[in-house]
C-alpha cells in the first residue's frame, strides 16, 4: 500500500463546476504540499499545509492531521485548471534536517468549455 | 530571479553513453533535490543536498548514477553507462532549508536513451 494515496486518479468536470481532490496518507507528517504539473511538464508549489486551511484565489486546501486527510478545491474551475496535481508529505520535524518528500501518485484532471 | 534552471531541455543518447545533466538552483537556496519522474513510477526522489553537501543519496538507483554540487550554483547528475530503462524526466528543485520548505521546481530534462 502506497503511504500517500489521491482520489480520485482521474476527473473531468465541466466548466464552471467545483472540483474537491483528495490526499489521505499512512505516516504522521509535519507538512502537506500540493503541487501542480502543467502538460507542458513544469511543477509549480500552490501550498504547503501544516494544520488547517489556505486558499489562494479559487483554490483552497485543507488538512485534517488526525484522520490523515487533505483535499484540495477548486471553485469555479477552468480550462486552464488541467493539471496534475500532486500531494506530498513530509515526515521529518518541520525546519529539521530531512528532506525526503513522500509524493501521491497525482490526480489528472481536465476541465472542459 | 530567473528560477531554477537545468540544461539541457532535452536529451537524446544511445545506450551505453555517458549523460550529464545540470542544475542551477535559486540564488539563496540552501537545499537542492534531483527527482526523476516516470509515468509508472511517478516522482521519485534521487539525491538531495544542502549547503552543497550530500544529505541522502539512497534514492539513486544504481552505482550508474552519481550527482555532485561543487559549489553553491551548480549540480550535475551524470548517468554512466546509460540504458534505456533510465529514460524519463529528470527534475531539479530548490529550497530555502531542509525540512519540508516550499520546493522550487526547475523545468525538467526529458532524457531518451535509445
Amino acid at each position: 500500500k502506497n503511504e500517500v494515496e489521491q482520489s480520485p486518479q482521474n476527473l473531468t468536470a465541466q466548466e464552471g463546476e467545483f472540483i474537491t481532490i483528495n490526499c489521505s496518507y499512512s505516516v504522521g507528517i509535519s507538512a502537506l504540499h500540493w503541487l501542480q504539473q502543467h502538460p507542458g511538464g513544469g511543477i509549480v508549489s500552490l501550498f504547503m499545509l501544516s494544520s488547517g486551511k489556505k486558499k489562494h484565489g479559487r483554490l483552497i486546501a485543507t488538512i485534517n492531521i488526525q484522520e490523515k486527510h487533505s483535499s484540495l478545491h477548486i471553485t469555479a474551475s477552468h480550462p486552464r485548471d488541467s493539471a496534475v496535481y500532486i500531494c506530498a508529505v513530509y515526515q521529518g520535524d518541520y525546519g529539521g534536517s530531512q528532506g525526503n518528500l513522500i509524493f501521491g501518485k497525482g490526480t489528472k484532471l481536465s476541465v472542459k468549455p | 530571479d530567473a528560477g531554477v534552471i537545468q540544461s539541457p531541455r532535452h536529451e537524446v543518447t544511445e545506450m551505453g553513453q555517458e549523460v550529464t545533466l545540470r542544475c542551477k538552483p535559486i540564488s539563496g537556496h540552501n537545499s537542492l533535490f534531483w527527482y526523476r519522474q516516470t509515468m509508472m513510477r511517478g516522482l521519485e526522489l534521487l539525491i538531495y543536498f544542502n549547503n552543497n553537501v550530500p544529505i541522502d543519496d539512497s534514492g539513486m538507483p544504481e552505482d550508474r548514477f552519481s550527482a555532485k554540487m561543487p559549489n553553491a550554483s551548480f549540480s550535475t547528475l551524470k548517468i554512466q553507462p546509460s540504458e534505456p530503462r533510465d529514460s524519463a524526466v529528470y527534475f531539479c528543485a530548490s529550497s530555502l532549508f531542509l525540512g519540508g520548505y516550499e520546493q522550487y521546481f526547475g523545468p525538467g530534462t526529458r532524457l531518451t536513451v535509445t
